[in-house]
């Protein structure tokens, strides 16, 4: 059974970071490509970035995290990481690792969340 | 960036009715289109991959339809569990994005 679990959120001052980190079971995990996607309170989902199968692999991210957000992977430990630095307000949300599959998102975390507030 | 606009944004139905959803990109996705159904405090969940593919396990009520840049969701006969908001999303490009949502209401 295919198992992914965020851990590593809480609450942060604007301007903190916070490493985000995700384990799995169930796959192997050098097939996939990975994601994190987000949710911030009552709003819908927002994807955040994209890491290629490799340890060092290609990146892809949204925009608004270019730059402040940088997407890791450790095939060996099965690990996925997120490190978020210079982080906003608007930053507030349930993020949620994901296994790519082809072009979409099959298998989620449970989620966990991250505040950015003083 | 591709937009997906979702509609309509809220639906209440009844128990065995047909539902459709419907999801428009701002241009052509090559048909790299997802459905997810999110139940209030869970993770999304995928029923439908490549516009029309349905995801092992799903059960065969859900069904996908559409190319280009629209494309539909639905649920033949409505089940109390089909509660939720259900997304599109697309990764023919980057950024990936999602609709906004459909709130579906089981009366």
């Amino acid at each position: 059974e295919v198992q992914l679990v965020e851990s590593g959120g809480g609450l942060v001052q604007p301007g903190g970071s916070l490493r985000l980190s995700c384990v799995w079971s169930g796959f192997m995990f050098d097939d996939h490509w990975m994601a994190w996607v987000r949710q911030a309170p009552g709003k819908g989902l927002e994807w955040v970035a994209n890491i290629n199968k490799q340890d060092e692999g290609e990146q892809f991210y949204v925009d608004s995290v270019r730059g402040r957000f940088t997407i890791s992977r450790d095939n060996a430990k099965n690990s996925l990481s997120l490190q978020m630095n210079s982080l906003r307000a608007e930053d507030t949300a349930v993020y949620f690792c994901a296994r790519i599959y082809l072009r979409h998102f099959d298998y989620w975390g449970q989620g966990i969340l991250v505040t950015v507030s003083s | 960036d591709i937009q997906l606009t979702q509609s309509p944004s809220f639906l209440s139905a009844f128990v065995g009715d047909r539902v459709t959803i419907t999801c428009r990109a701002s241009q052509g996705v090559n048909n790299y289109l997802a459905w997810y159904q999110q139940n209030p405090g869970r993770a999304p969940k995928l029923l439908i991959y490549g516009a029309s593919t349905l995801q092992r396990g799903v059960p065969s009520r859900f069904s996908g339809s559409g190319s280009g840049t629209e494309f539909t969701l639905t649920i033949s006969s409505l089940q109390p569990e089909d509660f939720g908001t259900y997304y599109c999303q697309q990764l023919s490009s980057y950024p990936a994005t999602f609709g906004q949502g459909t709130k579906v209401e089981v009366k």
